[in-house]
């Protein structure tokens, strides 16, 4: 079984800055994607980037970056020129890349202050 | 972009009433559509697995007889809560797999408020 750990419940962060959120995930695949997911207030999820395990070169959307680094098991996420629509709950999730299920962290709420 | 939809947005019944939530692929079809229950600041757990045509596979402490799933077609499912009690209150979101998307990517729908009184 996979399992997938957000070590920071809350963050805050000013407006323009950068921030930076972990996750790290245990498992056994080697096969695999790792995503983040943004739920605003509104609380429709919405994919904010997702990286294949078996690429080296870390995943990039406009002012969203990742860290992936597979030996650790670590899949950072870190928002740049924060805004404030930034502001909302992140969520790590794990997917064997064959399967169906997600798995998600229990994720960090960011707060983008003005 | 893939678009799921729920219906009703938010739903407030009596206990021991049943309720029924509808989730639909607007733009695609999805053979598994998926249901999550969150509770207030917590995250998403999996409650169940929909396959079109087949019976659904629920996650290890999640009550059949009460979470009635159905996935008739490839553009819909439902979720019906059976004799609904107020420990059922919770937002419910489902989400549809694109299995033409190349990374059969799960788009999720808004969700759906339930209330139970």
């Amino acid at each position: 079984a996979q399992t997938v750990t957000q070590s920071q419940p809350e963050m805050s962060v000013q407006e323009a800055e950068t921030v930076t959120l972990s996750c790290t995930y245990d498992t056994s695949e080697n096969n695999y994607y790792l995503f983040w997911y943004k739920q605003p207030p509104s609380r429709q999820m919405i994919l904010v980037i997702r990286q294949e395990a078996y690429k080296q070169q870390n995943a990039t959307e406009n002012r969203f970056s990742v860290n992936f680094q597979k030996a650790a098991k670590s899949f950072s996420l870190k928002i740049s020129d924060s805004q404030l629509g930034d502001t909302a709950m992140y969520f790590c999730a794990f997917r064997v890349a064959a399967g169906n299920k997600l798995t998600f962290g229990g994720g960090t709420r960011v707060l983008v202050k003005p | 972009g893939a678009v799921v939809s729920q219906h009703p947005s938010r739903v407030i019944c009596k206990s021991g009433t049943s309720v029924k939530i509808e989730c639909r692929s607007l733009d695609f079809q999805a053979t598994t559509m998926f249901w999550y229950r969150q509770f207030p600041k917590q995250s998403l757990m999996l409650m169940a697995t929909s396959n079109e045509g087949s019976k659904a596979t629920y996650e290890q402490g999640v009550e059949k007889d009460k979470f009635l799933i159905n996935h008739a077609s490839l553009t819909l499912s439902t979720l019906t809560v059976t004799s609904a009690h107020p420990e059922d209150s919770s937002f419910y979101i489902c989400s549809a797999r694109d299995g033409q998307n190349f990374y059969n990517e799960q788009f999720f729908g808004p969700g759906t408020r339930l209330t139970v009184l």
